[in-house]
């Protein structure tokens, strides 16, 4: 069955980083669009970022355009974000789905940036 | 960016009753629109997408429609476990966008 399992959150200070990883299985990994998106303590659910079964194309929400970066390892069967400049209103709890649309999503991450 | 406004906010049933979710995209996104049900503690789990079409598992008490501008999720008779909260999400044009959320709460 297909699974997805984030993992690499945790307290981290304002302008610090982190770097998020999902681990794909169940499904044949390289064919899928995958995301990451997000959701701050009881707000609604924010897109972050995209990107394309090869890595080739790669949207961002313009809220994190510039620090974060996605990519992944499609030998690994990962998703990873890496985080810089994070700032308090980044904290959130980052889901990766596969998409499109997100039909599969992991249990989730969470973020807390804070001093 | 494509803002989509939902509603209403809150919706007030009973068990075996009738609800009827709306969503409306300040532009046409086709039919490039979905649904998704949220839990508390649980991630988002996917209901419609591309306006009507149910997802892998999803009970036929679902259903949606619309297209362009105007969409709406119909659950024909409401069970225990569908009280959530749910959100629709467009995918017409980056970025992708989500409503602020329909709270489905039993009366």
């Amino acid at each position: 069955q297909v699974q997805l399992v984030e993992s690499g959150g945790g307290l981290v200070k304002p302008g610090g980083s982190l770097r998020l990883s999902c681990a794909a299985s169940g499904f044949t990994f390289s064919d899928y669009y995958m995301s990451w998106i997000r959701q701050a303590p009881g707000k609604g659910l924010e897109w972050v970022s995209y990107i394309s079964s090869s890595g080739s194309t790669i949207y961002y929400a313009d809220s994190v355009k510039g620090r974060f970066t996605i990519s992944r390892d499609n030998a690994k069967n990962s998703l990873y974000l890496q985080m810089n400049s994070l700032r308090a209103e980044d904290t959130a709890v980052y889901y990766c789905a596969r998409d499109s649309p997100p039909d599969y999503w992991g249990q989730g991450t969470l973020v807390t940036v804070s001093s | 960016e494509i803002v989509l406004t939902q509603s209403p906010a809150t919706l007030s049933l009973s068990p075996g009753e009738r609800a009827t979710l709306s969503c409306r995209a300040s532009q046409s996104v086709s039919s490039y629109l979905a649904w998704y049900q949220q839990k508390p503690g649980q991630a988002p789990r996917l209901l419609i997408y591309d306006a009507s079409n149910r997802a892998t598992g999803i009970p036929a008490r679902f259903s949606g429609s619309g297209s362009g501008t105007d969409f709406t999720l119909t659950i024909s008779s409401l069970e225990p476990e569908d009280f959530a909260v749910y959100y629709c999400q467009q995918r017409s044009n980056w970025p992708s966008t989500f409503g602020q959320g329909t709270r489905l709460e039993i009366k």
